[in-house]
C-alpha cells in the first residue's frame, strides 16, 4: 500500500525560514508534488520532484530523497500570506498515469 | 484562460435528496479527477477519468455515488440519496497526460461545498 507522512501544523514567525516534512512509503516512485491550500481555496500547484535534490523556486524551495523515501519544502522570508495548509502527494507508481495519492497536509500558522 | 469551472459553489440539501455536482475541465486535458475533502479525512480521491473513460473508482465510497463524463468538456458527480456524512467539500481536477508537460501537475477547480442536513 501507500502511506504519505506530514507533521500535522506548524508554526513559524514571519520573516523566519520553515522546512515542512514529508515521508512516504510507496511501492515505487513517480514524482512527488506540493500544493498549496489556503483556507476556503482549493490546492494550487508549488513544486514537483522526480530526480534527487532540491529544486528552487524563488522563496520556496523543495528537496527530494528517493533512497529515504523523503521530501521537505523549505519556506524563506516567511510572509503572514504563507499560512496555509501544505499538502505532499505522490504519483501513483503503477503506471502511467496521473493520479495523485495525497498525505493529509501540513497547517502552517505565521506569526508575527 | 479559465481554469476549472465546478458548479454550484454551495449546495445544502436534505438527507435523503440526490445532489448533482458539475465541473468543466481546462480544454486539452486528458484527465479529470474527483476528490473530497474533509477535516477528518484530508483529500480523498473519489474516481478519475482518462479521456472520458472511468480508470479507478475505487475511492466512490458505496453505490450511493456515480460520476459520469459523457464529453471531454463537462463531468458529474452524482449522489442520491445524500447523508449528513456525505457534507465536505468536492473538489474537480484536470491535467495533461504524464507525458504532456514538465510537470503534469492537477489544476484544482474552487470545489463545491456540500452541506446535507
Amino acid at each position: 500500500g501507500q502511506n504519505i507522512d506530514q507533521p500535522t501544523e506548524m508554526t513559524a514567525t514571519e520573516g523566519a525560514i520553515v522546512q515542512i516534512n514529508c515521508t512516504y512509503q510507496t511501492s515505487g516512485f513517480n514524482g512527488l508534488f506540493w500544493y498549496q491550500q489556503h483556507a476556503g481555496e482549493a490546492p494550487t500547484f508549488l513544486s514537483y520532484n522526480v530526480l534527487d535534490g532540491l529544486e528552487e523556486k524563488g522563496r520556496f524551495s523543495s528537496f527530494l530523497s528517493r533512497s529515504k523515501g523523503y521530501s521537505y519544502l523549505l519556506l524563506k522570508e516567511l510572509q503572514m500570506k504563507d499560512s496555509a495548509s501544505y499538502l505532499c502527494a505522490v504519483r501513483d507508481p503503477g503506471g502511467a498515469t496521473n493520479k495523485l495519492i495525497f498525505g493529509t497536509g501540513t497547517l502552517l500558522a505565521v506569526q508575527p | 484562460d479559465a481554469g476549472v469551472i465546478q458548479s454550484p459553489r454551495h449546495e445544502v440539501t436534505e438527507m435523503g435528496q440526490e445532489v448533482t455536482l458539475r465541473c468543466k475541465p481546462i480544454s486539452g486535458h486528458d484527465y479529470l479527477f474527483w476528490y473530497r475533502q474533509t477535516m477528518m479525512r484530508g483529500l480523498e480521491l473519489l474516481i478519475y477519468f482518462n479521456n472520458n473513460v472511468p480508470i479507478d473508482d475505487s475511492g466512490m465510497p458505496e453505490d450511493r455515488f456515480s460520476a459520469k463524463m459523457p464529453n471531454a468538456s463537462f463531468s458529474t458527480l452524482k449522489i442520491q440519496p445524500s447523508e449528513p456524512r456525505d457534507s465536505a467539500v468536492y473538489f474537480c481536477a484536470s491535467s495533461l497526460h504524464i507525458t504532456g508537460g514538465p510537470y503534469n501537475e492537477q489544476f484544482f477547480g474552487p470545489g463545491t461545498r456540500l452541506t446535507v442536513l
